[in-house]
């Protein structure tokens, strides 16, 4: 079973504008949550998390924002840059870390 | 500053032979793990360790098995491959729990022939 899903396998935006990458979760368990990213031929590295007990957590120009009610978080980039071009994972822990499936961007310059 | 080392970085293997993913980690992590990625799926966790000499199984453990004798090393065992086992794998490590995030090996990209 999918405990976290990223339904969007693909994003494109123009260089500047913002990117958001969504992602759903089933378990309510989940305690914290992580976004990673991932360059083709290299490990995903992590980029940002938050607790269950916030709403927002910005860094740069990164913010993840959870919906507990909705179990819902979301990734948001701001300005897009090319160099953000790559794969972003969802990630959700409790005992375990179980993670999306990841969702491409592309920045276009 | 070498972090998570994962090697070989490719490998083919025939169906029924047997092989060892190597992975080391030299910031003196306690939690170490080892995730595989199918083709449109997420990381599943095969197996993972909390300290030296403590195993657990994961999610997708079958199949497969690992040892914990240092707290760098954490290899994990393939034996009498088969196609299904074709796939990335990825060892990580943690200082803690998985809260702060976890540092990950540039993978090791196997096929089952």
């Amino acid at each position: 079973d999918q405990q976290v899903k990223q339904n969007s396998p693909s994003l494109s935006v123009q260089e500047g504008r913002i990117s958001i990458l969504n992602c759903d979760y089933t378990n309510s368990m989940f305690d914290y949550f992580l976004w990673y990213k991932k360059y083709p031929a290299e490990g995903p590295t992590f980029l940002i998390s938050i607790s269950s007990i916030k709403d927002k957590n910005e860094d740069g120009r990164f913010t993840v924002f959870l919906n507990k009610s909705a179990k819902h978080l979301s990734l948001h980039i701001v300005p897009s840059q090319p160099g953000d071009s790559a794969v972003y994972f969802c990630a959700a822990s409790y005992n375990d870390m179980r993670f999306g499936a990841g969702t491409r961007l592309t920045v276009k310059p | 500053n070498a972090g998570v080392t994962q090697t070989p970085k490719f490998r083919i293997l025939k169906i029924g032979q047997s092989m060892t993913l190597q992975c080391t980690q030299d910031m003196n992590h306690n939690y170490m793990y080892w995730y595989r990625q199918d083709p449109g799926m997420g990381l599943k966790l095969i197996y993972y360790s909390v300290g030296a000499g403590i195993t657990d199984k994961g999610e997708v453990p079958n199949g497969y098995n690992v040892s914990r004798s240092t707290t760098e090393d954490f290899p994990l065992r393939l034996e009498l491959a088969a196609p299904s086992q074709t796939s990335v794998y990825f060892c990580a490590s943690s200082y803690s729990d998985s809260n702060y995030g976890y540092t990950f090996g540039s993978g090791t990209r196997l096929t089952v022939v």
